[in-house]
């Protein structure tokens, strides 16, 4: 059974800082992985795709990197600011066309 | 502007009552899909369909049922079978149900039992 694990499950750093949000999965037969933003009492946004071929994929000041072979996914943000406060949501694809695995999100709060 | 629209954003139940959430896109999108998310906890997927006509049951589908009779409607009824619906729901879709591409949100309802 595919389970998605987000560690930690909140982080609060100083704004400028560049940091790391954790993602492992325990099945590596993903289709791809999906990286979204949640505001408090809101929808998602997805921000990046990786898709199961490629390694990394890069938007603006994010970095979102994908290694099957150890089951990790990393989603780097760059000089960090306080707009950036929120869940950030990893999910992998499974080879299945719906099954979409959720992790728990880690919880970012970025102080001026 | 092309999404995904969720109403109503707070609904309130009364024990022994069904409540339907609606969900509308108007991305031209083949797949839709329900979740469930619980405070501190990730999203589980409730139903989902992949064209006109057809649904298939999610993860947690008991005490839920849906319809698809539009492309562009999915909407949940959450039946008095659900003992436990005080969630955050969110509808969402993508193209097609096998395409490798993103995921879209709706804004999500708040449900919460009187």
């Amino acid at each position: 059974k595919q389970e998605v694990t987000q560690i930690p499950a909140a982080l609060s750093v100083p704004e400028g800082e560049n940091l790391v949000l954790n993602c492992s999965f325990t099945d590596s037969a993903i289709y791809n992985l999906q990286w979204f933003r949640q505001d408090p009492g809101k929808g998602l946004t997805s921000l990046l795709l990786i898709q199961s071929s490629q390694r990394e994929q890069t938007s603006g000041r994010l970095n979102a990197s994908l290694d099957k072979s150890s089951g990790r996914s990393t989603l780097y943000i760059a000089a960090s600011q306080p707009g950036d406060s929120a869940t950030y949501l990893c999910a992998a694809w499974m080879d299945s066309s719906y099954k979409l695995i959720f992790g728990s999100g880690t919880r970012l709060l970025v102080r001026p | 502007d092309g999404g995904i629209t969720q109403s109503p954003k707070y609904l309130f139940r009364k024990e022994g009552q069904n409540v339907t959430l609606s969900c509308e896109q108007n991305l031209n999108h083949d797949a839709m899909y329900w979740y469930r998310q619980d405070p501190g906890q990730g999203l589980r997927l409730i139903y989902y369909s992949q064209i006109v006509n057809d649904f298939q049951k999610g993860d947690i589908a008991e005490g839920y049922s849906v319809s698809r009779e539009k492309k562009e409607s999915f909407p949940l009824t959450v039946t008095s079978a659900q003992k436990n619906p005080t969630a955050f729901y969110l509808c969402a879709s993508k193209p097609l149900a096998d395409s490798n591409e993103k995921l879209f949100f709706g804004s999500g309802t708040q449900l919460s039992v009187l």
